[in-house]
């Protein structure tokens, strides 16, 4: 059973630019929910997507978005990076609420 | 106070110790409990998965959850060089929204 994707792994963007992040979660599972570790804070939780309806937010601006197709694939977007915009992206999917949550690799992002 | 507390370390243990790693939390919404490993530059890895008091056992690995002191522990007999890594807690609420809470990770080195 393939385990959760994330594309891109690298990405180099300047500051100002935009990015966007895909995830491709666990065959059936349709719960997916971003974090964005750094060393300083950790794992912190961004959003989460349940058939195609953003459930949960966490504190951050609104340049961070995301969203959920049809077939429980995600995007992460953010716009007018910032150099602390500089983290690992880890997307999550699981079944449902409560259920158990299995992570990607991860994105690594670094803005220059 | 943070919601999710959690020594940073780092630890270090010989080969065929047995580690015992904690958090404490503070918001009794917290139902469910799990411990992911994390090796450098990788994803976290699922390893554990409860959500009584008590303990739960795998392999060389042990939960515990104490719901009325607001802490739990992971225990692993037998440490390997290869068990090696950030170890992580994090706890969900028992509400809809589906949202972890992790601690900030303890580095573990088992010195073969």
């Amino acid at each position: 059973k393939a385990g959760v994707t994330q594309t891109p792994r690298y990405l180099i963007k300047t500051r100002g630019q935009q990015v966007t992040l895909s995830c491709s979660p666990i065959s059936g599972h349709r719960s997916v929910s971003w974090y964005q570790q750094t060393p300083g804070q950790g794992l912190q939780f961004l959003f989460e997507y349940f058939s195609e309806t953003q459930r949960n937010k966490g504190n951050f601006p609104g340049r961070f978005s995301g969203r959920q197709f049809s077939n429980s694939r995600s995007e992460m977007n953010v716009s007018t990076l910032e150099l602390g915009d500089s983290a690992l992206y880890l997307c999550a999917s699981s079944l449902g609420v409560r259920a158990e949550a299995f992570f990607g690799q991860g994105t690594r992002l670094t803005v220059v | 106070q943070k919601e999710v507390e959690q020594d940073p370390g780092p630890l270090s243990v010989p080969e065929g110790a047995i580690v015992s790693l904690n958090c404490t939390y503070s918001n009794s919404a917290f139902q469910y409990f799990m411990w992911y490993r994390q090796y450098s530059r990788k994803g976290p890895e699922l390893l554990m998965y409860t959500y009584s008091s008590g303990n739960k056992e795998d392999g060389r690995f042990t939960a515990q959850v104490d719901k009325s002191s607001k802490y739990i522990s992971l225990f692993i007999r037998d440490s390997q060089p290869s068990d090696s890594a950030t170890y992580l807690c994090a706890m969900i609420s028992g509400g809809s929204n589906y949202k972890l809470t992790f601690g900030k990770g303890t580095l573990l080195t088992v010195n073969p």
